[in-house]
């Protein structure tokens, strides 16, 4: 199984809006409307952001967004709060053979 | 309140054994898949395994196949990792992770994780 890719870091200041991608293959994200976010802060269990591509658990600040298109999903945060500089995974499933898949993660900062 | 906790981490050899367990709380345990993410020190989540409700279904990352088994036992609300052959980059923090409904429509509660370090 090979990881989605993330870009290491990403960063924005107060109030900014910042995306991140995560790349996959028609195996993966291409081929199913499966992708979730995690947030993880230091020294903490992660917590689903995003699932389906685009849905918010309840809870989840409407300021996170996801979305898709072909082989790539996106992470957007709006607005950007101190207490959203964290970690960030991408999860797609993979089908019955490589069931799921994570992104390398994204060290998100806010300035 | 919804709640896993992880138990059975720990020092082990390498070539040795170890079970992980994953007691659950505060939902309908046997309705849901549930999930192994381990993630090494300094590194990113690494999915491990999942586990259908019924415990009918079980699924392994290519790294853990044939070392590791998962299993519940449902009349518990416990999950279990059972890990053989046991390999240095086996090291890591195992969480548990209950999925919202099965795991590839995501992970919506996690465990506190469980360390496990493989060293002579």
């Amino acid at each position: 199984q090979s990881a989605l890719t993330q870009p290491p870091s990403a960063s924005g200041s107060p109030g900014q809006s910042v995306t991140i991608s995560c790349t996959g293959t028609s195996s993966d994200i291409g081929g199913y409307n499966y992708v979730s976010w995690y947030q993880q802060h230091p020294g903490k269990a992660p917590k689903l952001m995003i699932y389906e591509v685009s849905e918010r658990p309840s809870g989840v600040p409407d300021r996170f967004s996801g979305s898709k298109s072909g082989n790539t999903a996106s992470l957007t945060v709006s607005g950007l709060q101190a207490e959203d500089e964290a970690d960030y995974y991408c999860s797609s499933y993979a089908g019955s053979n490589n069931f799921e898949v994570f992104g390398g993660g994204t060290k998100l900062t806010v300035l | 309140e919804v709640q896993l906790l992880e138990s059975g981490g720990g020092l082990v050899q390498p070539g040795g054994s170890l079970r992980l367990s994953c007691a659950a709380s505060g939902f309908t345990f046997s309705t849901y898949a549930m999930s192994w993410v381990r993630q090494a020190p300094g590194k990113g989540l690494e999915w491990v395994s999942a586990i259908s409700g019924s415990g009918g279904g079980t699924y392994y990352a290519d790294s853990v196949k044939g070392r590791f088994t998962i299993s519940r036992d449902n009349s518990k609300n416990t999950l279990y990792l059972q890990m053989n052959s046991l390999r240095a980059e086996d090291t890591a923090v195992y969480y548990c992770a209950k999925a919202r409904q099965l795991v590839r429509h995501g992970m919506d509660v996690w465990g506190q994780g469980t360390t496990v370090t493989v060293s002579s």
